[in-house]
């Protein structure tokens, strides 16, 4: 089993529709959790930190489920420009990311 | 620096070459990590810097890599007699203190094609 899962998608959504993607994770000691986005050929870009409480920044929703070891992104009303492969990212130690493989979403027009 | 800078963005190099590829982090980020990604996959952990010291290099997929950093800034990443399977880009970030309440910030990468 990896440590960090991911469905790898692609998710094809129509523009102004709500998707919503998990991440599951191996180890339950795992303390820190974040979500990066990476374009076609660009390097990865922190999206957002993942806190125990959840939290919001916009049209983004970020939640930890740590009794079943997943952390999960909600975008809504999505936008063309968000188009683009989501990374789980899972602290397993302190000073190592483990990264899920990403899943590719497109939104059409 | 302003961001992680990475040189070269592009390197193309004959199999069995030797390349090096650098890495400048943030000014003051005393973590610095080495990732890979082929074209496609997600990203692998290569190598981790705390200062000058890299306490992790489980990553290192063999004996024709290795990489240092100097002053606790610059890090280079070489790759003796390298093969085609070498090709991908080759991702720094670097972090303030490498602890759990940060994300990192990422260079651009150095897109390396062995031919």
């Amino acid at each position: 089993r990896k440590e960090v899962e991911q469905d790898p998608g692609p998710f094809n959504v129509p523009e102004g529709a709500t998707v919503a993607f998990n991440c599951t994770y191996s180890n339950s000691a795992s303390q820190s959790f974040f979500w990066y986005r990476q374009d076609c050929r660009k390097e990865p870009k922190l999206l957002m930190s993942v806190y125990s409480s959840g939290n919001e920044d916009g049209r983004f929703t970020a939640q930890l489920n740590r009794a079943s070891q997943y952390i999960s992104l909600l975008i809504r009303d999505s936008k063309l420009s968000d188009s683009a492969t989501y990374l789980c990212v899972v602290w397993d130690s302190n000073y190592q990311l483990i990264w899920g493989a990403g899943t590719k979403l497109i939104i059409k027009p | 620096g302003a961001g992680v800078s990475q040189s070269p963005s592009n390197k193309v190099t004959e199999k069995g070459k030797d390349v090096e590829l650098r890495c400048d982090p943030i000014s003051g980020h005393t973590a610095l990590y080495w990732y890979r990604q082929s074209l496609g996959q997600g990203l692998e952990f290569l190598i981790y810097f705390q200062g000058n010291s890299a306490p992790d290099k489980s990553g290192l997929p063999s004996d024709r890599f290795s990489a240092e950093r100097t002053g606790g800034s610059v890090s280079t990443l070489t790759i003796q007699r390298t093969q085609q399977e070498d090709s991908a880009v080759y991702l720094c970030a670097s972090s303030l203190v490498g602890s759990q309440n940060y994300g990192y910030t990422f260079g651009s990468g150095t897109r390396l094609t062995v031919v």
